[in-house]
């Protein structure tokens, strides 16, 4: 079963604004993660936010952690066409293995 | 980090055949998983790929429609087998280094197709 669900689900933005994506999940965690998926390949790893973090940047990401809500949000500043990709959030209830998120399906208009 | 290499990277299969998938890692890592995407879907686990031993399946899962072999820490393999349209996904090998806080690297995928 899924563990985070994710909003929205699918985003499309002009080239040069900023995107949030959000993510909810359900069990407590130990740390929160995001990956990108472009056209059906292999996830990259993005970022990893533990979860006594509230905030973390990496580059023109930014993540937020509320465990109080059990959500996160990933905000990517300054798109660019290259952002275009399905997102992820995943979550590790158990050690070593993640369970993701529904994703969020972002294109960026040029 | 560690760079995995999965074959193949997509097929066509007919049904009631059965594929196996190989993923190579460039480095031991200790853990191993296989992870399904079905179209438009999220990823979800099948099972943990056990150096040794019989992977550890989870729920909704089975050895025998997914066996999976792990001889040593940077080879494993997964089977589909008697497939059936349902099948149609793609089929992701990661592996998680030791040392590491919990992220996962994955392959590109073996995206198949069951007619």
């Amino acid at each position: 079963s899924q563990q985070g669900e994710e909003d929205p689900q699918a985003l499309s933005i002009q080239e040069g604004e900023n995107a949030t994506m959000n993510c909810s999940y359900k069990t407590s965690i130990n740390n929160l993660q995001w990956y990108r998926q472009n056209s059906g390949r292999g996830l990259v790893h993005l970022i990893l936010i533990r979860s006594n973090e509230r905030e973390k940047h990496s580059g023109r990401l930014r993540v937020t952690l509320d465990t109080s809500k059990k959500s996160s949000s990933l905000l990517i500043t300054a798109s660019r066409a290259a952002d275009t990709a399905s997102y992820f959030c995943a979550t590790d209830p158990r050690r070593g293995k993640l369970t993701f998120g529904t994703g969020t399906r972002l294109t960026i208009i040029p | 980090s560690a760079v995995i290499s999965q074959k193949p990277s997509r097929d066509i299969c007919q049904r009631g055949t059965s594929l196996t998938i190989q993923c190579q890692v460039d480095s031991q890592v200790t853990m191993m998983f296989w992870y399904r995407q079905q179209p438009g879907q999220s990823l979800t686990l099948i099972a943990t790929a056990n150096q040794g031993s019989e992977a550890t399946y989870e729920s909704g899962f089975v050895i025998d429609k997914f066996p999976i072999s792990r001889p040593n820490l940077t080879f494993s393999t997964l089977t589909v087998s008697n497939m059936s349209p349902e099948d149609s996904s793609i089929y992701l090998c990661s592996v998680g280094t030791s040392g590491n806080t919990g992220e996962l690297f994955f392959g590109e995928g073996s995206r198949l197709t069951v007619l």
